[in-house]
């Protein structure tokens, strides 16, 4: 049982450039997010998923996005990288409405 | 919307000396809470959670919090730090109406020192 997992764990990437984050759980939750981590800003809710085949925005989503095309997958894309998007992202998933379990992040840097 | 403060950005505390990290939200409905702690390097865990019940809540390592309902806070305390508790802590919060998204505080450094 790994948990929740995420691929790569660290990347750099130049502005402009494309990329997909992994995030893969074995616990069957039916809840998945992404929250990307900034310093003295705790986590803020990027997008998150509901279920299988579905999505939503968080409090920051704006040069995101997501799809949910299995359950126990949650990709997160950046179209175009801005050093903005310079941050560590965590994934997590939930089997209730409260509790969230937590990957080990990714840290992506954009110059 | 709901907001989370976390009044302390860092907090150096001795080995073996009590400490407290504070915890303030701002909400209109019942809300859940949350404390999580991340060790340098790592993702999250969750140290202990409010759901309902009694207001005082425990970890197995010690720390416990209290929801102050009044105060609209969730202070996490430990009467007697270890080296090892060195960490990020998270205060973070639940609508009870809207479920499926947690607000995070701007997280407290606890750094122990020897």
């Amino acid at each position: 049982n790994a948990g929740v997992t995420q691929t790569p764990k660290f990347r750099v990437l130049k502005t402009g450039q494309s990329m997909t984050l992994l995030c893969a759980q074995d616990m069957n939750h039916e809840y998945m997010y992404w929250y990307r981590q900034d310093p003295g800003m705790g986590l803020r809710l990027i997008h998150y998923s509901v279920g299988e085949g579905t999505t939503a925005k968080g409090e920051v989503p704006d040069g995101y996005n997501v799809s949910r095309l299995k359950k126990q997958n949650f990709l997160l894309g950046l179209e175009s990288a801005a050093p903005s998007q310079t941050s560590v992202y965590f994934c997590a998933s939930s089997y209730s409405l409260r509790e969230q379990y937590f990957g080990p992040g990714t840290r992506l840097t954009v110059t | 919307a709901q907001s989370v403060t976390q009044l302390d950005s860092q907090v150096p505390v001795f080995e073996e000396a009590p400490v407290e990290l504070r915890c303030n939200y701002s909400s209109s409905v019942s809300v859940y809470l949350f404390w999580y702690v991340q060790y340098p390097n790592q993702g999250l865990q969750l140290l202990l959670k409010y759901l309902s019940g009694s207001t005082l809540v425990e970890s197995i390592n010690g720390f416990e919090a209290e929801f102050n309902k009044s105060q609209t806070s969730f202070h996490l305390r430990k009467p007697s730090v270890h080296i090892s508790d060195t960490a990020e802590y998270f205060c973070a919060v639940s609508l009870n109406n809207a479920g499926n998204m947690l607000t995070f505080g701007g997280g407290t450094r606890l750094m122990v020192k020897p």
